[in-house]
């Protein structure tokens, strides 16, 4: 079983759109994370949800809006796609939150392109 | 706050040579490092991390980093490399969020 998994894979879609992205942990983790990679490979840190509730904002466009309908479920919301949100996404857990020895284990990654 | 950084974007090694990833930190209180994986179209595998303690830390896939608190380091480390050990390397400091270092392409040649 993957540990954490994302759905879809790829996803294309025209500007103005509006997206979801699906994340799921089977780890029993607390805590879920989103981040972006870049073209350039630079990866960054958006949100982060400990059991539910959310720790972590960074600077990220209003247009991104982060679910957790439950501790093992993280999924992005992107309204109104811009060509600038063409990247990769990347869900991961870690078992607390504030665990800063914690390990963090990332999904396969979702690859937007914004055309 | 913790950041690390990577200073060589790219390290071609030929099969059987040692491996080295570099990686430097700074930071402000106890260092929390990681070392991750990411091969071609997929995610980001954990290697290894450095808590406290003893300044060798062994990973996964015969990998290990050594902890320099003098010159501030935390390199990753291969004996003998393979050519499926090319990937792209990412260095990451905790501090209650991961921060990570820009990569570092690996190719191991034939």
């Amino acid at each position: 079983d993957t540990a954490v998994s994302q759905t879809p894979k790829y996803l294309v879609t025209q500007m103005g759109n509006d997206k979801s992205i699906k994340c799921e942990q089977n780890l029993g983790h607390d805590t879920m994370y989103w981040y972006k990679q870049d073209s350039k490979k630079f990866l960054k840190i958006m949100f982060s949800y400990n059991n539910k509730e959310l720790i972590i904002n960074e600077t990220v466009p209003n247009r991104f809006s982060p679910k957790s309908p439950d501790k093992a479920h993280l999924n992005l919301h992107i309204n109104s796609l811009e060509l600038g949100d063409s990247a990769v996404y990347f869900c991961a857990s870690s078992q607390t939150m504030g665990g800063q020895t914690d390990t963090q284990y990332f999904g396969p990654g979702t690859r937007l392109t914004v055309l | 706050a913790q950041s690390v950084a990577q200073p060589e974007d790219q390290v071609n090694v030929a099969e059987g040579n040692p491996l080295t990833v570099k990686c430097t930190y700074s930071v402000s209180g106890n260092p929390y490092l990681f070392w991750y994986v990411q091969y071609p179209n997929r995610g980001l595998q954990f290697l290894l991390k450095y808590i406290t303690g003893d300044n060798l830390v062994k990973g996964s896939y015969g990998f290990e980093a050594e902890f320099n608190k003098s010159q501030t380091s935390f390199h990753l480390k291969k004996p003998s490399a393979l050519v499926s050990d090319s990937a792209l390397y990412f260095c990451a400091g905790n501090d209650y969020k991961l921060s990570f270092g820009a990569g570092t392409t690996v190719t191991v040649r034939a």
